[in-house]
C-alpha cells in the first residue's frame, strides 16, 4: 500500500511569508501527526488530528496551524515565517492511538 | 506538559559490542514506541510496548518497558554496521505521541 505522501519535499522561503504543507496519510489512517525536527530539539509535536478534530497540540506559537479534511489528508499552515522554523517538518499517520506512527519523507522548509 | 528524557545523546561503538539506551517519562504512559531514524531518512516504528514490565525482542534488539510505565529501554547486542542511526523512544500519554531526543549510534567496524 502507499505511505505517507508529504508535498513538497523541499521549499525556500523568506522571512514574513506564509507556507502551507501537505500530507496524505496511509489509507484507512485517521490519525495524522504533524512534528518538527531540528538538529538541537530533535522531534517537536505540533497537532494531531482525529477525523477533522485537532485532539492534541504542541507548545508552538499561533503562527502554526493545521487541518484535517474528510479524506483524512492533512495541511499545516505556518504565517509570519522566522529564520527559526527552518526544519524538516514529519507528517505521520496511524490507525488511531496506540498503534505505530508511519512517517512521511517530510518537507525541507529553509526560511531566508 | 509531557516530558520524555532519553540517555545518551550519542554512543560510539565498536563493531560487536552492545549498546543500549534509555528513556524516562515524566507521566505515566499508555504505551512506548522505538524508532529508528537513518541519516538522511525519516523515522521508522520498530516497535511498540503495552504492559508493565514487558520484554519483546526482535533478533538481537531488546526492548524493556519499566513496571510502572513510566521509563523503558532498547538494548542491541553485538551491533553491526547497518544499525548506524538515531534511535527513539515515544511515549503515549493520551492522543499525543511525544518523542525523546534520540540516542544517536555510530559503529565503527
Amino acid at each position: 500500500k502507499a505511505g505517507v505522501t508529504q508535498t513538497p519535499r523541499y521549499l525556500i522561503k523568506t522571512r514574513g511569508q506564509q507556507v502551507t504543507l501537505s500530507c496524505s496519510p496511509i489509507s484507512g489512517h485517521r490519525s495524522v501527526s504533524w512534528y518538527q525536527q531540528t538538529p538541537g530539539q530533535g522531534l517537536q509535536f505540533l497537532f494531531e488530528y482525529f477525523s477533522e478534530t485537532q485532539r492534541n497540540k504542541g507548545n508552538f506559537p499561533g503562527r502554526f496551524s493545521g487541518r484535517q479534511f474528510s479524506n483524512s489528508r492533512s495541511e499545516m499552515n505556518v504565517s509570519t515565517l522566522e529564520l527559526g522554523d527552518s526544519a524538516l517538518y514529519l507528517c505521520a499517520s496511524s490507525f488511531q492511538e496506540n498503534y505505530g506512527y508511519t512517517f512521511g519523507s517530510g518537507t525541507r522548509l529553509t526560511v531566508v | 506538559g509531557q516530558q520524555v528524557m532519553q540517555i545518551p545523546q550519542y554512543q560510539h561503538v565498536q563493531e560487536g559490542e552492545d549498546f543500549t539506551t534509555y528513556c524516562n517519562s515524566s507521566t505515566t504512559l499508555s504505551n512506548i514506541q522505538w524508532y529508528k531514524q537513518r541519516p538522511g531518512g525519516h523515522p521508522v516504528f520498530l516497535i511498540q510496548l503495552v504492559k508493565s514490565g514487558e520484554v519483546k525482542k526482535q533478533k538481537r534488539l531488546t526492548f524493556q518497558f519499566g513496571e510502572a510505565k513510566k521509563n523503558s529501554s532498547l538494548h542491541i547486542t553485538a551491533t553491526q554496521t547497518t544499525d548506524v542511526g538515531t534511535y527513539f523512544c515515544a511515549g503515549q500519554a493520551g492522543t499525543a505521541l511525544i518523542f525523546g531526543k534520540g540516542t544517536t549510534l555510530s559503529v565503527s567496524s
